[in-house]
């Protein structure tokens, strides 16, 4: 069974630009959520996706927009890329209904130069 | 607004020491808490949590933790630590109602050394 996968596992892009991360769910979960990991911070709250729609968001500017597929896969796309998005993007998956922890990715670590 | 406080930033133990690292949580109403573990260079993985019943709940590789409601605690510890302990320890917390966004804290980082 596998885990929760995302893809690319590292990436640099240069200020300006536009970056999109992708991520496959646990089997079974129907719940996608984004949290950044600034260095030596504990990972923050993007946004949440769930029957494709974003259900809840944190305190992230609009530079940050995501998508949920059909088979419950997200994106998560980050345009104008400033210096302070560098950081470990992971995604979390669970199921919506009743009380389940969330599982992480490896993260997709991501540098602005 | 949900906040967690982790009191301790690095911790440096030798192996067979005992654990306790400490975390608080500001939020009046019934929560889910966790604790969870990231490796270096590894992702992070679910220690233990708690969402009812026994305040004192055990997790694996010989970690617990122990809901306090009076006191907004709930801190992992551990009889004796293992240099494979080396890592970093996040508390989070979240709200049973329609499984919100988790709220992080800081994390200690855990060093033992032989």
């Amino acid at each position: 069974d596998a885990g929760v996968t995302q893809s690319p596992t590292h990436l640099i892009k240069t200020r300006g630009q536009q970056v999109t991360l992708r991520c496959s769910p646990k089997s079974g979960h129907d719940t996608v959520s984004w949290y950044q990991q600034a260095l030596g911070q504990g990972p923050q709250f993007i946004f949440q996706y769930y029957e494709e729609e974003e259900r809840q968001r944190g305190n992230f500017p609009d530079r940050f927009s995501g998508h949920q597929f059909p088979n419950y896969s997200s994106e998560l796309n980050v345009n104008a890329l400033l210096l302070g998005d560098s950081a470990l993007y992971l995604c979390a998956s669970t199921r919506r209904q009743g009380l389940h922890e969330q599982y992480f990715g490896p993260g997709t670590r991501l540098t602005v130069t | 607004a949900q906040s967690v406080s982790q009191h301790n930033h690095h911790v440096i133990l030798s192996e067979a020491a005992s654990l306790e690292l400490g975390c608080n949580y500001s939020y009046g109403g019934t929560v889910n808490l966790f604790w969870y573990v990231q490796y270096p260079g590894q992702h992070l993985q679910l220690l233990l949590k708690y969402f009812s019943g026994d305040p004192l709940v055990k997790g694996i590789k010989g970690f617990e933790a122990e809901f306090i409601k009076s006191k907004f605690s709930f801190n992992l510890r551990k009889p004796s630590v293992q240099w494979s302990d080396t890592a970093e320890y996040f508390c989070a917390v979240n709200d049973p109602a329609g499984n919100t966004p988790l709220v992080f804290g800081k994390g200690t980082r855990l060093s033992v050394i032989a």
